[in-house]
């Protein structure tokens, strides 16, 4: 079955420093989503993609945060400057055109802030 | 921002049925209905999803309410691979943006 994947699994940064999360979602799908779960809480949506921008971004999503798909394949997910509070699971999606299908998430990478 | 709201836990004996409710109280006419389950250590998977009419699939079954401001998980046999948090959540109905998650329901399975 078709897997999303994402790498690292896990990334230890300084604070103030700038992290790269990386995603390689499934090949025929048209959506891109990151959420991220900050330890025993809910997962939250971050921002969704769709044919090169952004389409749907929370307020967590502030001007620290940016996405990129830089060659067809990849979708990754920017930190420019990261903060303690910024150390959660940070979980990517990808899903079909249209409502008829659900999302495929990845198994996340946990950001440690330190 | 969609308000979906679940029970903090539940538990049920193996081998039984199990009814996981959800409150949609912010849900527009056209939101879809997702649920999602997720294993420790992992991403969250997709169970089923639905806009109106109850739906059926091989892992579980979702009834709505009428008015659309609940719906219930069904898993009608429960197994102890069932033990996981459970989501539910609204999709927006303009391009798949936005899946917005419920506080989760952790489910336990007596053996």
């Amino acid at each position: 079955e078709p897997e999303v994947t994402q790498t690292p699994s896990h990334q230890v940064t300084q604070m103030g420093q700038e992290v790269i999360l990386r995603c390689v979602p499934i090949s025929n799908h048209l959506y891109f989503y990151w959420y991220r779960q900050i330890l025993g809480q809910k997962v939250e949506f971050l921002v969704s993609f769709y044919n090169n921008e952004i389409s749907e971004k929370s307020e967590i999503f502030d001007d620290q945060f940016s996405v990129e798909r830089p060659d067809g394949s990849n979708f990754t997910l920017k930190i420019r400057s990261t903060k303690l509070e910024d150390s959660a699971m940070y979980f990517c999606a990808s899903s079909r055109a249209g409502v008829d299908y659900g999302y495929t998430f990845g198994s996340g990478t946990r950001l440690t802030v330190v | 921002d969609a308000k979906t709201t679940q029970p903090n836990s539940m538990e049920s004996n193996e081998e039984e049925p199990v009814h996981l409710p959800c409150n949609h109280s912010t849900i527009s006419g056209t939101d879809y209905i997702h649920w999602y389950r997720q294993l420790p250590s992992q991403g969250p998977e997709y169970v089923i999803h639905g806009l109106t009419s109850n739906v059926n699939n091989r892992m579980a079954s979702l009834a709505i309410a009428e008015d659309r401001k609940s719906s219930t998980l069904i898993l009608h046999r429960a197994t102890l691979r069932d033990a996981a948090v459970y989501y539910c959540g609204d999709q927006i109905n303009f391009g798949n943006e936005k899946l917005t998650f419920g506080t989760g329901t952790r489910l336990t399975i007596i053996p």
